[in-house]
């Protein structure tokens, strides 16, 4: 079956803008994860999801970030008024339930001017 | 907080090598390990997951230990070859509500030269 996709894979944005990012989880997989992954570092947790309630947040670097998941599945990840900081890969994780193996998609690449 | 460690950052060896990825973390109360592979431009592809209360998982020619009380982990790679290229990601998840949360070290970038 499919695996995880997101979209865009490449985005490029100037300082300012507002972007979003897509998710499309594994069909019936439950947990739905974001990770920021910066240039020669490892993923770092941003926001946990269990079918559409946002259970941890913790990790959302500031209020720009905002993720939701309205239906419980397609998860989008917003970032307002991106920064050059804010230049990453943001890699999206779907598992069956929270303790499950994490399947990862392919991450879109943000490259803020 | 949880601090993960891979050592070393990068790695070249020949084809055919026995090679040893190593992986240490700081606060003992994991619930599971796990080592990933991520190829440029893609994803992370888990390999092996180990529980807290085991001591190796092995598949195909990997083998991951884990030492929960002394914070480490090892991925064993028989036999390498040039298709093993990719940067070797170690995570832990901690005991407790938070069991869900990877945290990852910076990787190992391992490039097995023909």
């Amino acid at each position: 079956g499919a695996g995880v996709s997101q979209s865009p894979r490449y985005k490029v944005a100037k300082r300012g803008q507002d972007v979003a990012l897509r998710c499309d989880p594994i069909s019936g997989h439950v947990s739905l994860f974001w990770y920021q992954q910066a240039l020669g570092q490892g993923p770092e947790f941003l926001t946990y999801f269990q079918n559409e309630a946002q259970l941890d947040k913790s990790g959302l670097p500031s209020d720009r970030f905002f993720a939701e998941r309205p239906e419980g599945s397609v998860s989008t990840l917003k970032i307002q008024r991106t920064q050059q900081e804010d230049s990453a890969v943001y890699l999206c994780a779907s598992s069956l339930g929270r303790q499950e193996t994490q399947y990862f998609g392919p991450g879109t690449r943000l490259l803020v001017l | 907080k949880q601090e993960v460690t891979q050592i070393p950052a990068a790695l070249s060896v020949p084809e055919g090598e026995n090679l040893v990825l190593n992986c240490s973390f700081t606060d003992s109360a994991i619930y599971n390990l796990q080592w990933f592979r991520q190829d440029p431009g893609k994803g992370l592809t888990s390999l092996l997951l180990i529980q807290s209360s085991q001591r190796e998982q092995t598949s195909g020619r990997l083998n991951a230990s884990l030492d929960k009380s002394s914070g480490r982990s090892t991925l064993y790679i028989a036999a390498s070859q040039p298709g093993d290229s990719a940067t070797y990601l170690c995570a832990v998840t901690v005991s407790g509500g938070s069991n869900y949360k990877l945290t990852f070290g910076k990787g190992t970038l391992l490039t097995v030269n023909p």
